[in-house]
């Protein structure tokens, strides 16, 4: 069975940062791309960016509105993808997902909240 | 960046009844296009890619359609269950977009 489960969330200030990790099983994580997907309180979804495979060397790819603030990395021995977040706004308060790349996205953890206020 | 317009935003439906929810896209994406369900509290899930092709375990009460820059999700014989907001997503090009989401109450 595919799962993957997010962790990291929490409440942190303006400016500050905050690492998101995934955790997955089920499937080849070294095989897959995989996203990260966000979700303001009461608002539609929004991509934020993707890890490729390692077939594609982990190359990544942003949403213009997280670019330079945000890296997405994995770890391939722990099965873990990750979500560095600098430089918090609060517009980037949303809860955040994983998803896998596959055939859009197929498999989507549970989410994790992350707020950014004062 | 591709915009993803869906209609209507909101729609009521009784049990038993079959809707259907409309995707244009700003431009020309192809079949790359997938729809997904999600209930409040919950994440998305992901029911339909490439357009048509229903995702493992997904009922058959689910159909899509369409191609280039228009795009439709018919669910059928509703149950209490399918009542949710649906987005459709293109993957054509980076960034990724959404629709804004079609909520679907009881009516």
């Amino acid at each position: 069975e595919v799962q993957l489960v997010e962790s990291g969330g929490g409440l942190v200030q303006p400016g500050g940062s905050l690492r998101l990790s995934c955790a997955v099983s089920g499937f080849t994580f070294s095989d897959h791309y995989m996203d990260w997907v966000r979700q303001a309180p009461g608002k539609g979804l929004e991509w934020v960016g993707r890890s490729r495979n390692k077939a594609n060397s982990y190359t990544t790819q942003y949403a213009a509105s997280v670019q330079g603030r945000f890296t997405i990395s994995r770890d391939d021995s722990k099965n873990s993808l990750y979500l560095q977040m600098n430089s918090l706004k609060t517009e980037d308060t949303a809860v955040y997902y994983c998803a896998r790349g596959h055939n859009s996205f197929d498999n989507w953890g549970q989410g994790t909240l992350v707020t950014v206020s004062s | 960046d591709i915009q993803m317009t869906q209609s209507p935003s909101s729609l009521s439906a009784s049990v038993g009844d079959r809707v259907t929810i409309t995707c244009r896209a700003s431009h020309d994406i192809s079949n790359n296009l997938a729809w997904f369900q999600q209930k409040p509290g919950k994440a998305p899930k992901s029911l339909i890619y490439a357009a048509s092709i229903l995702q493992s375990g997904v009922p058959s009460k689910f159909s899509g359609s369409g191609s280039g820059t228009d795009f439709t999700l018919t669910i059928s014989s509703l149950q209490p269950e399918d009542f949710a907001t649906y987005y459709c997503q293109q993957y054509k090009s980076y960034p990724y977009t959404f629709g804004q989401g079609t909520k679907l109450e009881i009516k």
